[in-house]
């Protein structure tokens, strides 16, 4: 069974604080790795698709990393605002399937 | 583009009734839909896979003939909780991908299910 973890589980940071986060998963037959942005009541929203080792993905303030060899990836954000505050999920898939694996999610308050 | 919407938002029923929960791709077509549920302070577990015009496939442990799905159109797929009991109380989810890109799928808002 392919598990997935993120960490820290939660996370508050000020306004103005640069802040990252983790996700680990198996790294064998690995396909591709998503990140979500989910806020309270609406829907998961897509941040980054990442496959290659090594990947480097920028969206604004906010950038994720990925390394197949070991099993994790990073996501940064820059100078956190109070509107950054959600759940930032991760989710893995495998060669061969397009089921996602997802982690438990890491809940993120930017405080004014 | 590719936006979701899942009605019910929420749903309180009583022991033994059955609820509807339908997801909605609105401004594309969805050849595959998933359904999703998340207990408290767990993950998003996938519960099935439909792909349009056939049966759908669960995922282990979870039972077909109580989780109904149904994906007759390329636009609309029913997850029907029969018989439902406080202990399918949870939070469901779905999400769809495009034709020839099944690997992106994009959430609707999810619904929240309290059995009584």
């Amino acid at each position: 069974i392919l598990n997935v973890e993120q960490s820290p589980q939660s996370l508050h940071v000020q306004e103005g604080d640069s802040t990252n986060f983790t996700c680990s998963f198996p790294s064998s037959n690995f396909y591709a790795l998503h990140w979500y942005r989910w806020e309270t009541a609406k829907s998961p929203e897509a941040l980054f698709v990442m496959t290659l080792n090594g990947d480097e993905k920028k969206k604004g303030r906010i950038s994720a990393t990925l390394n197949t060899k070991e099993g994790y990836s990073y996501l940064y954000i820059k100078g956190s605002q109070p509107e950054d505050s959600a759940t930032y999920l991760c989710a893995c898939t495998t060669s061969g399937t397009y089921k996602y694996i997802f982690g438990t999610g890491t809940r993120l308050k930017v405080l004014a | 583009g590719a936006v979701v919407s899942q009605h019910p938002s929420w749903v309180i029923c009583k022991s033994g009734t059955s609820v509807k929960i339908e997801c909605r791709s609105l401004d594309f077509q969805a050849t595959t839909m998933f359904w999703y549920r998340q207990f408290p302070k767990q993950s998003l577990m996938l519960m099935a896979t439909s792909n349009e015009g056939s049966k759908a496939t669960y995922e282990q442990g979870v039972e077909k003939d109580k989780f109904l799905i149904n994906h007759a159109s390329l636009t609309l797929s029913t997850l029907t909780v029969t018989s439902a009991h406080p202990e399918d109380s949870s939070f469901y989810i779905c999400s769809a991908s495009r034709a020839g890109d099944q690997d992106e799928q994009f959430f609707g808002p999810g619904t929240r299910l309290t059995v009584l």
